[in-house]
């Protein structure tokens, strides 16, 4: 039973558009999101987060929005770049004394020059 | 220089053998975690320790095995129990589990079942 999900394995963006990756989840308990970045064969990066008291979180090119009534996280990323090419997984955090992460399956971003 | 390092980063192991895979951190973090990744899936926690002498197992422990005797080493034991062996593990570690910390991970093990 997949407590986070991320229905699209693959999206492809001109380079300059705007990239939106989405990811459900399904635990109400979650307080805590966050998005990372991974280049193949390598291990993920942290790249943005949001608490669940907010909706929304700017950081640079990066932007990730939460709707709490729909159980639904977006990550924007303006303008891309081709840098930008990565899977990119979705995480949250539950409110248990061990905190710890349940991932998504990932989507794996492609920008195209 | 801070991080983690994960070695070897390619492993190959016959069938029925164990095999450890070491983690070690130097960023004074007191919590850390394995995870395996296979592919299309998200990453899958094994086992995670949030202090000395201390671990817990995640939702997939069944053929593994962890220690942490020492807070910068948290090596997983593949054992010759888990039917399902190849994968990419990665170990990851925050700073603590009470906050809002995001987990940092090395650059992971391949490993592989011949």
């Amino acid at each position: 039973d997949q407590q986070v999900k991320q229905n699209s394995p693959s999206l492809s963006v001109q380079e300059g558009r705007i990239s939106i990756l989405n990811c459900d989840y399904t635990n109400s308990m979650f307080d805590y999101f966050l998005w990372y970045k991974k280049y193949p064969a390598e291990g993920p990066t942290f790249l943005i987060s949001i608490s669940s008291i907010k909706d929304k979180n700017e950081d640079g090119r990066f932007t990730v929005f939460l709707n709490k009534s729909a159980k639904h996280l977006s990550l924007h990323i303006v303008p891309s770049q081709p840098g930008d090419s990565a899977v990119y997984f979705c995480a949250a955090r539950g409110s248990g004394s061990a905190r710890q992460l349940t991932f998504g399956s990932g989507t794996q971003l492609t920008v195209l020059p | 220089d801070g991080g983690i390092t994960q070695s070897p980063k390619y492993l190959f192991r016959k069938e029925g053998q164990n095999v450890t895979l070491s983690c070690e951190q130097n960023l004074n973090h007191d919590a850390m975690y394995w995870y395996r990744q296979d592919p299309g899936q998200g990453l899958r926690l094994i086992y995670y320790s949030q202090i000395v002498n201390d671990f817990q197992k995640g939702d997939i422990a069944e053929g593994y095995s962890v220690s942490r005797e020492k807070k910068e080493s948290f090596p997983l034991t593949v054992t010759s129990a888990q039917k399902n062996p190849t994968a990419f593990y990665l170990c990851a570690s925050s700073p603590g589990t009470g906050s809002y910390n995001e987990q940092f991970f090395g650059p992971g093990t391949r490993l592989t079942v011949l």
